[in-house]
Formats: C-alpha cells, structure tokens, sequence
C-alpha cells in the first residue's frame, strides 16, 4: 500500500527566501507523481506534474525533482513571496493504480 | 474553459441526517472522482467512475455513502445516515482519461455535522 508523507506540517520563513519543501514515498513502483497548491476554502491547483521517467519539472520560480530510487521528491521555490502563502500537498500515481494518493500537506507562511 | 463546478459550498446538518453534493466536470472529461479530506489530511479518493462506470470504490464507506455518475456526466454523492466523523471538505476532480492525466478540482463542499 502506497503511503506518502510530507515533512514539515508546517513551514514560516520570511519574504524573499529560497525554501525547499519535502515529499517521501513508499513504494517506488510509480507513474507520476504531482504537486499541488491549495489555498484556503479552496480546491487544489495542479503545480508541477513529473512522470515517472524524468528528473525535474520547472515552472517559473517552482522546480519539482523526483528521486524514484530513494523515493522522495522535493519542490523548490525561489525568492518567495507573500502570495505564495497555502499549503502544498504531493501526490503520487502508483504503476497499476489510477488514483492520486495524497500526502498530508505541507501549511506555508511567507512573512512579509 | 470552466472548471469543475461543485455545489453546495457550505452545508450544516445534524448526525444521522442525508445531504447530498453535486459535481459538473469539464466538458469532455471522462473520468470523475470524489475525494474526502479531513482538516489537517491530504485529499482520499472515495470514488472513481470512467464515464458512468465505477473504476474504484475501495474506500467509499458503502454502508452510508452512494454515488452516481448518470449519462456518465454530472455526478452526485449522498451520505445517509450522516455521522460526526463525515464532517470534511468533499472535493469533485475530473480528467479526460485516467492513468498519468492531470486532475482539475472543483473548490469543494465543506460539510459541518453538529
């Protein structure tokens, strides 16, 4: 059974900082693994998607790795700001399943 | 394109009560899921269906959770009788086919039970 954990719960750095944030999974055997942005009373936004074959995944200041082998993944984000404040969640796809297994979240405050 | 469309937003009831939620996915999605997410926890898919069909319903409490996807659609969820641990956020995602597609989520339905 895949299990995904993500550490910290919560993280609070101040603005303008680079910050890495943690994803770990259990069974290695996946097709992809996803993350996502969820802002209060909000649903999930789609961030960076990375298929199973590849490395990393950029998009503007965001950049997903993904290490199948030790079964972590990391999102890095640059010089952030106060609107990057929500809490991000990774999700993994396991080979033979369809359905996304969350992790519990990652709650991030950007101090202005 | 729109998004995912979920209705109510916010619903109050009392243990033992039925409610209902309504999901619209993206025009031309075929695949619809339902997920719970409990304060403080990641999303858990209750329910999968691929058009009308039901792929996975592994973690859908079937003694008092339905759901229907009729003319493989619009979909709803039902809880009767409702009890105080179904206090969640009920979130509707879509995609437009299954393994590796990316899932558009709708903002939710936040269920209170008192």
């Amino acid at each position: 059974k895949q299990e995904v954990t993500q550490i910290p719960a919560a993280l609070s750095v101040p603005e303008g900082e680079n910050l890495v944030l943690n994803c770990s999974f259990t069974d290695s055997a996946i097709y992809n693994l996803q993350w996502f942005r969820q802002d209060p009373g909000k649903g999930l936004t789609s961030l960076l998607l990375i298929q199973s074959s590849q490395r990393e995944q950029t998009s503007g200041r965001l950049n997903a790795s993904l290490d199948k082998s030790s079964g972590r993944s990391t999102l890095y984000i640059a010089a952030s700001q106060p609107g990057d404040s929500a809490t991000y969640l990774c999700a993994v796809v396991s080979q033979g399943a369809q359905k996304l297994v969350f992790g519990q979240g990652t709650r991030l405050t950007i101090n202005p | 394109e729109a998004g995912v469309a979920q209705s109510p937003r916010y619903k109050i009831i009392e243990k033992r009560q039925s409610v209902a939620f309504w999901c619209n996915p993206i025009s031309g999605h075929a695949t619809l899921y339902w997920y719970q997410q409990i304060l403080g926890q990641g999303p858990k898919l209750l329910i999968q269906f691929q058009n009308n069909g039901v792929v996975d319903d592994s973690q859908l409490p079937k003694d008092r959770f339905s759901a229907e996807r009729l003319k493989g659609v619009d979909s709803t969820l039902k809880i009767q009788p409702a009890k105080l641990e179904d206090s969640a956020v009920y979130l509707c995602a879509s995609s437009v086919g299954t393994v590796g597609q990316p899932q558009h989520f709708g903002d939710g339905t936040r269920l209170s039970i008192l």
